[in-house]
C-alpha cells in the first residue's frame, strides 16, 4: 500500500519550455502533498506544500511564479516549471500523506535536465 | 543552515555486522524524526521513526536511538544485509504536529559486503 506515482521519470528540454511533472497517490488518498528538488550530493529541499483544494505554501527562496503547483484532487498533484533554463536542471520528487499522523510516502523522482 | 546533517557520507560494513547510521540535529522544535531508505532511481522508502518523548524504537531488524539532549539521533541495523545496500536520510519535522514537514539531511551511503 501507500504508493505514490510520479510521471515523467526523465525530462529533457530546451530552455524556455515549461514542464509538467504529475505527482499521484495510487492506493490512498493524499490530503497533503509535498514537492522537493535535490540537486547533487545535496540533501532533498523542501520547495512546497499543497494541500487539496488550496493554494500552495512555499518555502523561502521558491519562486511560487516560476514553479506553479495545481493539487486538485486528492490523488494528483501538478508541478510545473515555467520557461525553465539550465539552472533548473535537478532531480524533483513528490510525496503525499493521508494525515499529519502518518508519514509521507515519496514517489521515485523525476530527473529534469534543461539544455 | 543545515538543520538535520549525516557528517558521514558513506559507510561500509561487512555482512551480518552492526550498521550505525548517525544524524545530529541543531532545530530544538524538532519533535519526530524519520528514517528512510533510498535506491538508485527510486523514491525514499519510510523505514522507522521516534517521537521525541521515546527514546528508542525497534522495528525488526532496525531500531533507532534519540538522544534529545545531545540533538544526536542513530540507526542500527542488525544484523546487515546486502539488500540494505541503500542510502539512508535522516529527516526530522516540528512545531508540533507529527510527520509534518520534513528536513532531511545529506544522506549515508551504506554498503554491506557479502
Amino acid at each position: 500500500g501507500a504508493v505514490v506515482s510520479q510521471h515523467p521519470s526523465w525530462v529533457i528540454c530546451k530552455s524556455g519550455t515549461s514542464v509538467k511533472i504529475e505527482c499521484r497517490s495510487l492506493d490512498f488518498q493524499a490530503t497533503t502533498m509535498f514537492w522537493y528538488r535535490q540537486f547533487p550530493k545535496q540533501s532533498l529541499m523542501l520547495m512546497a506544500t499543497s494541500n487539496e483544494g488550496s493554494k500552495a505554501t512555499y518555502e523561502q527562496g521558491v519562486e511560487k511564479d516560476k514553479f506553479l503547483i495545481n493539487h486538485a484532487s486528492l490523488t494528483l498533484s501538478t508541478l510545473t516549471v515555467t520557461s525553465a533554463h539550465p539552472e533548473d536542471s535537478s532531480f524533483y520528487i513528490c510525496s503525499a500523506r493521508v494525515s499529519s499522523i502518518q508519514p509521507q510516502h515519496f514517489g521515485d523522482g523525476t530527473r529534469l535536465s534543461i539544455l | 543552515d543545515q538543520q538535520v546533517k549525516q557528517n558521514s557520507p558513506s559507510l561500509s560494513v561487512q555482512e551480518g555486522r552492526i550498521s550505525i547510521l548517525n544524524c545530529d540535529y541543531t532545530n530544538s522544535m524538532f519533535d519526530y524524526f524519520l528514517w528512510y531508505k533510498k535506491y538508485p532511481a527510486e523514491g525514499p522508502t519510510f523505514l522507522i521513526s521516534i517521537s521525541s518523548i521515546k527514546d528508542k524504537n525497534e522495528d525488526g531488524r532496525f531500531t533507532v536511538f534519540l538522544n534529545k539532549s545531545a540533538k544526536h539521533l542513530s540507526l542500527h541495523i542488525v544484523p546487515s544485509q546486502p539488500g540494505d545496500s541503500a542510502v539512508y536520510f535522516c529527516a526530522a519535522s516540528g512545531g508540533g504536529t507529527s510527520y509534518g514537514k520534513l528536513t532531511f539531511g545529506q544522506g549515508t551511503i551504506l554498503t554491506v559486503h557479502p
